[in-house]
């Protein structure tokens, strides 16, 4: 079966530079959920999407922005890097009804961001 | 979000069965208990969901407590792929549907 497709799975960033990661959800899933898992961290919810539109806001920087397009991929556009980006970001979707608490969540493998 | 409170750290044997307890006490009359697993470098993982029932799948069984404030993922016969960090998570029923991970419980398996 389809899985949740992410890229780039590694990625290594000067400080102060940008970086844009890709989610791709499960085919016909419509909502898509942005976690990020520091080292030693459990994972933390940043931002979701349903249908385009955000749908919810967690402890996402101001530096990060993210938007859903009309194929329902997701980009996480990161600005003006820190050490401390440094993380796992993993992407999930879930067939929602604009992420209805029930519905299961498929994660992604995750890209391995490293900021030096 | 109501809180979750699970034991660091569990070991069990192949193939006997484990039960990873969680406490809930806060839970709201909405709140539907999720449990996800995240195995060594990879993305978390759907196990189960309740909201009062006990439930069964694939995979693994949720006893809940008839107050609900607590409740237990059962994996019958536990292998080596089970080793992995076990999080329990309360959703509200009405809420975006973003899970809140806590501290989890790092299931380890010997064979």
């Amino acid at each position: 079966a389809a899985g949740v497709i992410q890229s780039p799975r590694h990625l290594i960033k000067e400080k102060r530079e940008t970086a844009t990661l890709k989610c791709y959800p499960i085919p016909r899933h419509d909502t898509v959920y942005w976690y990020q898992q520091g080292p030693g961290q459990d994972p933390q919810f940043l931002i979701s999407f349903y249908e385009k539109m955000q749908s919810d806001k967690g402890s996402i920087p101001d530096r990060f922005s993210a938007q859903q397009f009309s194929d329902y991929h997701s980009e996480l556009n990161m600005s003006s890097l820190e050490l401390g980006d440094s993380a796992l970001y993993f992407c999930a979707s879930s067939l929602g009804r604009q992420g209805v608490s029930t519905d299961t969540q498929y994660f992604g493998p995750g890209t391995r961001l490293t900021v030096l | 979000d109501a809180k979750t409170t699970q034991p660091n750290s569990m070991e069990s044997n192949e193939e006997e069965p484990v039960h990873l307890p969680c406490n809930h006490s806060t839970i709201s009359g909405t709140d539907y208990i999720h449990w996800y697993r995240q195995l060594p470098s990879q993305g978390p993982e759907y196990v189960i969901h309740g909201l009062t029932s006990n439930v069964n799948n694939r995979m693994a069984s949720l006893a809940i407590a008839e107050d609900r404030k607590s409740s237990t993922l059962i994996l019958h016969r536990a292998t080596l792929r089970d080793a992995a960090v076990y999080y329990c998570i309360l959703n509200y029923g009405g809420s975006q549907g973003n899970l809140i991970f806590g501290k989890g419980t790092k299931l380890s398996v010997k064979p």
